[in-house]
């Protein structure tokens, strides 16, 4: 069954730091999320994608987050200079429907990022 | 109270018995989901209910949405410990594209 991958698993980084996360979406589907989750509290979403380009953002993604899909394959979610409240599990989801009517969305198991 | 709010926070119940878990939200919708998460994991999907449809039945799982009480309820049946986990609901708000999570039902199921 296809599935969203994620890596790194887990990023342990210095405060201050870029860190990059990787996910490759299932193929054939068309919309992309970042959703985040701050140990032990709800799942925020961050930013969304289609076409290219982010279709929606929330407040929490401000400057010091960019996403990119580089080669139709990846899509990645880079935080430019990290803090200490940054650290949470990030998880990228994919769905074949979005727009005005999202539909299932597929999650990875997410990249775990520890800034320290 | 938040977009897409559980209650209870969190559940105990013996295996066989039957688990509910509500949530409640604020805005008009298109549709809602329900997904689980075990700890650490990432999230998986378990049912959706358009805003037109009241009840929704999957295996062992029934959702209701009330739109008029802005809630939906997930029974889970015979509950099974390998069911342990957290739960939650999302909504897919008339006026965004993306979905909005609650905060969760942590439910354990003891065996």
């Amino acid at each position: 069954e296809p599935e969203v991958t994620q890596t790194p698993s887990h990023q342990v980084t210095q405060m201050g730091q870029e860190v990059i996360l990787r996910c490759v979406p299932i193929s054939n589907h068309l919309y992309f999320y970042w959703y985040r989750q701050i140990l032990g509290q709800k799942v925020e979403f961050l930013v969304s994608f289609y076409n290219n380009e982010i279709s929606e953002k929330s407040e929490i993604f401000d400057d010091q987050f960019s996403v990119e899909r580089p080669d139709g394959s990846n899509f990645t979610l880079k935080i430019r200079s990290t803090k200490l409240e940054d650290s949470a599990m990030y998880f990228c989801a994919s769905s074949p429907l979005g727009g005005t009517l999202t539909g299932e969305l597929f999650f990875g198991e997410g990249s775990r990022l520890t800034v320290l | 109270s938040q977009q897409g709010e559980e209650d209870p926070q969190a559940l105990s119940i013996q295996e066989g018995e039957n688990a509910t878990m509500n949530c409640s939200y604020k805005t008009s919708i298109n549709n809602l989901q329900w997904y689980r998460q075990n700890s650490g994991r990432g999230l998986v999907h378990l049912i959706l209910i358009r805003s037109n449809e009241r009840e929704k039945h999957s295996g062992r799982l029934r959702v209701t949405l009330d739109t008029s009480k802005k809630s939906s309820s997930l029974l889970i049946t015979a509950s099974r410990a390998a069911d342990t986990a957290s739960y939650f609901c999302a909504t897919d708000e008339q006026s965004a594209r993306q979905l909005t999570f609650g905060s969760g039902t942590q439910l354990t199921v003891l065996p």
